[in-house]
């Protein structure tokens, strides 16, 4: 099975902190995905990574910026955190390529920023 | 037009019921359609993966798309208390690649009772 770890379920944070928000497979996955999910909005792509140190922005990558050091590894960074960006915080993988390779999920990073 | 609607529900049903949930798309160049279940503070767990037009059956669920009319279904069988969950539609152009992305539905909030 594909597995799918965040280092944090819960984290609380103030304003003006930089957070670093840690992901990692286990499943030499080329593709890595960090998400946003509010209630009403449903989940909103930050940015992805299809290979080491390549990073594409999504839909409101805005206050955040990515590393992907490592192939297994993809960390979300909050630069300086604000309140509006308290949210649940998912992270997925998925291999490079070819038919039926969705992606998978980790359990999410639950972010309260005070 | 959003390029993917979901009701969000509730949908409250008894147990041993049919249900079905749908999603409605804009976007024409989608090819690929999955449906997520997403238990109470988890991430999303992958459920069906489908291509293109037809029906896709596991188990008790049943994927149906009908691309002609940009409309997809999944249906549950038998429903059990343990199917009460959010369930995400996503769909994508394409099944990999630089530029993968998948496009989500807000989620439909179920409960079943015994």
């Amino acid at each position: 099975d594909v597995k799918v770890t965040q280092s944090s379920r819960y984290l609380v944070k103030r304003t003006g902190e930089k957070v670093f928000l840690e992901c990692v497979q286990d499943m030499d996955h080329e593709n890595m995905f960090w998400y946003r999910q509010d209630p009403g909005l449903g989940l909103r792509l930050i940015y992805f990574s299809y290979d080491v140190k390549m990073k594409e922005k999504g839909d409101i990558p805005e206050g955040y910026s990515v590393s992907r050091e490592k192939k297994e590894r993809f960390s979300l960074i909050l630069e300086s955190a604000s309140t509006n960006q308290t949210s649940m915080y998912l992270c997925a993988s998925s291999p490079q390529g070819g038919r039926n390779q969705p992606q998978h999920f980790g359990d999410g990073t639950r972010l309260s920023i005070l | 037009q959003k390029e993917v609607e979901q009701d969000p529900g509730p949908l409250s049903v008894p147990e041993g019921a049919i249900v079905s949930l749908n999603c409605t798309y804009s976007n024409s160049a989608f090819q690929y359609f999955m449906w997520y279940r997403q238990y109470s503070r988890k991430g999303p767990e992958l459920l069906m993966y489908t291509y293109s037009s037809g029906n896709k059956e596991d188990g008790r669920f049943t994927a149906q798309v009908d691309k002609s009319s940009k409309y997809i279904s999944l249906f549950i069988r038998d429903s059990q208390p343990s199917d009460s969950a959010t369930y995400l539609c996503a769909m994508s152009k394409n099944s990999g690649g630089s530029n993968y992305k998948l496009t989500f539905g807000k989620g439909t909030l179920l409960t079943v009772n015994p």
